[in-house]
């Protein structure tokens, strides 16, 4: 069935490094991909969208890629900060009148100070 | 703006029991979700409203039922809890199909 998977499950950087988190999907219907990030205890937090006519969209101090020929979606924060540490999920919408979200399992990430 | 409010933040049933677990929204949101996380599972749907009036069956609908009471509450409700019922229960809105979804804080269920 279609999918949405992370590469990684954990992801651990330095403080100030640059973070990158990988996102595969399988439903080439899908137009719509949403990063969110979820700290320990709440809610998941809208981080920045992409729709599938686009390649790149940037926000602040992050920028999503998304490459639709081999499927793949990115995060990548800049400068990480230790209140960057979460779970960062990747969740994609099929299209047309589908209300539902399909969302991957999640990539923990750790900042070291 | 409180966003997306869920109450109760924590409870805890024994089998058998229901419950109703409260969602609201002030964002004039059309649609809003009921979601359960599970470790390992990430977030599954249970239930949305697509607007008020509407509600469609999710990816793991069973043992639950839900009501859109108005424009700003949907209210998922639990008419006979299971062990596997326990989760960490979402609520979300948003404004339509293709938009992002905003997420509440989260009722942790516990049933014994």
């Amino acid at each position: 069935g279609e999918s949405v998977g992370l590469h990684l499950p954990t992801l651990s950087v330095q403080e100030g490094d640059n973070s990158i988190i990988n996102c595969a999907y399988s439903n080439s219907a899908s137009d719509y991909f949403i990063w969110y990030k979820q700290e320990s205890g709440k809610g998941p937090q809208f981080i920045i969208d992409i729709r599938s006519n686009m390649d790149k969209r940037q926000g602040q101090r992050v920028t999503v890629l998304l490459n639709k020929t081999v499927k793949h979606l990115s995060l990548q924060i800049a400068a990480t900060q230790p209140g960057d540490s979460a779970v960062y999920f990747c969740a994609e919408n099929s299209g047309g009148s589908n209300y539902k979200l399909t969302f991957g399992k999640g990539t923990l990430l750790t900042v070291n100070p | 703006n409180a966003g997306v409010t869920q109450t109760p933040k924590f409870q805890v049933l024994k089998t058998g029991q229901s419950m109703t677990l409260q969602c609201a929204q002030d964002m004039n949101h059309n649609s809003m979700y009921w979601y359960r996380q599970d470790p390992g599972m990430g977030l599954r749907l249970i239930y949305y409203s697509a607007s008020e009036g509407t509600t469609d069956k999710g990816e793991v609908p069973n043992g639950y039922n839900v009501s859109r009471l108005n424009k700003r509450e949907f209210s998922l409700r639990l008419e006979s809890a299971a062990p596997s019922q326990t989760s960490v229960y979402f609520c979300a809105s948003g404004w339509g199909a293709t938009d992002t979804q905003y997420f509440g804080p989260g009722t942790r269920l516990t049933v014994l």
